[in-house]
């Protein structure tokens, strides 16, 4: 079955903070993609990789193909960067249609 | 324009009606999906067209729902009787690649109400 699971599902964090969120999933993906969804607005992509590192500003997306985990790092994380993070992977087995995780919630407090 | 357009942005539905919602991909985007968002929820898959194609409509929910793309651009998905758990928010998506191995583009949605 095709599954994505995110940790934590809600984070607060002071600004400044460095802030992870992890992602996992089951089968093997050609990709895997990380959104960004504010409160009442659309989804933005902000990754998609299928191996290594990929850096934005001051986002850093992994991932770690063998253990089929992924993590997005904030660094300096700011008020603004408060949204609902969410990891998709599009599943070979499922013609790399997107699966996607339930979403972490995060809030940074100034 | 320059990026996904769904319309309408909102939709109240008394309950047994029939919606259409309308997705306008960026020019030249193969690949077209929708998902279901309820509240607090992530995206829910419903179904994905390559150009004209349906390749995969596993994830509508009820026979209720239909989806077309009948040039391979402009997409309408339907949604007949609507019930209260219907109630959600309908995203669209498309990409330049096949499925979902290019980056995505996101519409805004149409949050759909149904009373």
């Amino acid at each position: 079955k095709n599954e994505v699971e995110q940790s934590p599902q809600n984070l607060t964090a002071q600004e400044g903070e460095f802030i992870t969120i992890n992602c996992s999933y089951s089968v093997g993906i050609s990709a895997l993609h990380w959104l960004q969804q504010h409160p009442g607005g659309g989804i933005v992509s902000l990754f998609m990789l299928s191996s290594g590192k990929k850096k934005h500003g001051r986002l850093i997306a992994t991932i770690n193909i063998q253990e089929k985990h992924s993590s997005l790092h904030i660094t300096a994380s700011h008020p603004r960067d408060s949204a609902v993070y969410i990891c998709a992977g599009a599943f070979k087995a499922a013609g790399n249609k997107l699966t996607f995780g339930g979403g972490t919630r995060v809030l940074v407090k100034p | 324009g320059a990026g996904v357009s769904q319309s309408p942005r909102y939709k109240v539905a008394k309950r047994g009606q029939d919606v259409a919602l309308r997705c306008d991909p960026i020019s030249g985007h193969v690949s077209l999906f929708w998902y279901q968002q309820a509240l607090g929820q992530g995206p829910e898959f419903l179904t994905y067209f390559q150009n004209e194609a349906q390749l995969d409509k596993s994830g509508l929910p009820s026979d209720r729902f239909f989806a077309e793309r009948p040039e391979g651009s402009v997409s309408t998905l339907k949604i007949q009787r609507t019930q209260q758990e219907d109630s959600a928010v309908y995203l669209c998506a498309s990409s330049i690649g096949q499925g979902g191995n290019s980056p995505l583009h996101f519409g805004n949605g149409t949050r759909l109400t149904v009373t």
